[in-house]
Order: structure tokens, then sequence, then C-alpha cells
């Protein structure tokens, strides 16, 4: 059982397109993440979520927005690809307070 | 502004030797501090966790150590297995829980047989 899915693995779009990348954590915590890890390999959060408060890094662009449709799924939309958007994309979840656990990642290119 | 540092891109080590990789952080705030592991193709995996409030936190062959006042810590590894190739990640966090992590560059591990 996967803890942490996302999907696509791959995605593969145009410049100017919007996409999304699905995430689902089956671990019953009420905590999500999204990270971007750019090509100096450095993991940067983008968001992180719960029920109860979204943050935002205040370095994403409003292009870039999460969707948590219910407790166990945090979405993540991206209208207007750039290519500065190519890179790994990492979901993951905690609970509370406690380890994050990671996703496998989506490769996002954007051509 | 890299709050979290890992200075070495790469260590190689051999088999059943210790392998210490090492991390630097500028935040004062930071109290909490986690190592993950990546392999190729996967998303990072906690590995060990440590508070300010301690200096030392062990799990099996995994120490971390924290030195505050040198705003340093490392991860020792003993013994070493080819397993434990891999990209190892220092984070760290403010406010005692796991949350908002500020991550490191890596360090790739090799483990020589």
């Amino acid at each position: 059982d996967t803890a942490v899915s996302q999907t696509p693995k791959y995605l593969v779009t145009q410049m100017g397109n919007d996409k999304s990348i699905k995430c689902e954590q089956n671990l019953g915590h009420d905590t999500m993440y999204w990270y971007k890890q750019d090509s100096k390999k450095f993991l940067k959060i983008m968001f992180s979520y719960n029920n109860k408060e979204l943050i935002i890094n205040e370095t994403v662009p409003n292009r870039f927005s999460p969707k948590s449709p219910d407790k166990a799924h945090l979405n993540l939309h991206i209208n207007s690809l750039e290519l500065g958007d190519s890179a790994v994309y990492f979901c993951a979840s905690s609970q509370s307070r406690g380890e994050q656990f990671f996703g496998p990642g989506t490769r996002l290119t954007v051509l | 502004d890299q709050q979290v540092k890992q200075n070495s891109p790469s260590l190689s080590v051999q088999e059943g030797r210790i392998s210490i990789l090492n991390c630097d952080y500028t935040n004062s705030m930071f109290d909490y501090f986690l190592w993950y592991k990546k392999y190729p193709a996967e998303g990072p995996t906690f590995l060990i966790s440590i508070s300010s409030i301690k200096d030392k936190n062990e799990d099996g062959r995994f120490t971390v150590f924290l030195n505050k006042s040198a705003k340093h810590l490392s991860l020792h590894i003993v013994p070493s297995q080819p397993g434990d190739s891999a990209v190892y990640f220092c984070a760290a966090s403010a406010g005692g829980s796991a949350r908002q992590l500020t991550f490191g560059s890596g360090t790739q591990l090799t483990v020589l047989p």
C-alpha cells in the first residue's frame, strides 16, 4: 500500500498550458504539503495545508494553487506554465507536527 | 539565502566503516532537525530527528549529533552498508514541529563494497 501517491509521475507540456498534479495520502494525516525540487536539488516548500490553515510560501507565484477536495487529497494546479516551472514536485503529509512522509515525485517538463 | 547548508555534495565510504554527513544552519530560531534519505526516482524518506533540547539521538546504526553553539549537526552511520548509498538531506524547522521544513541541498553518499 502506497502511503503518499502522486499522479502523474511524468508530465510534459507546452508553455502557457494549465496542468494539475494529484496527491493522495492514506495515512490519515491532517496536514499535506507541496515541495518543488529545483535544478540545484534544493527542496523548497510551496504550501502547507490542513483543514484550518493554508500557509503559502511567499515566493510561490499565484499561478500555483493547491486545492483540497478532502483531507486525504491535495492537488496542485498550475496555470500558464512557464519554462522555469520545470522541476520535480513532491507531495508530503504529516500528522500535526510530526515527521513528513513524501510521495515519489512528479517530474514536470515545460517545453 | 541558504539557511541550511550541506557543504559536501558527495561522500564515498568503504562498507563497514563510519559515514559522517554534516549540516550547518544559520537561523537561530530552528529548534527541530531531521535527516531524510532519498533514492533515485523516489521521494525522501524520514530517517531520524533531534530536538534542540538534546545533543544526541540514536536509532540503530544512525546517530544524529547537534552542536547548538556551532549551529552544526551531523549524521553518523555505523557500520555503513551498500544499501545506505543515497542522497541524504538535512532539514530544519522552528516552533518544535516538523512543519515548514527548510532543506539543505543534499549529500550523495556512496558506500563501496
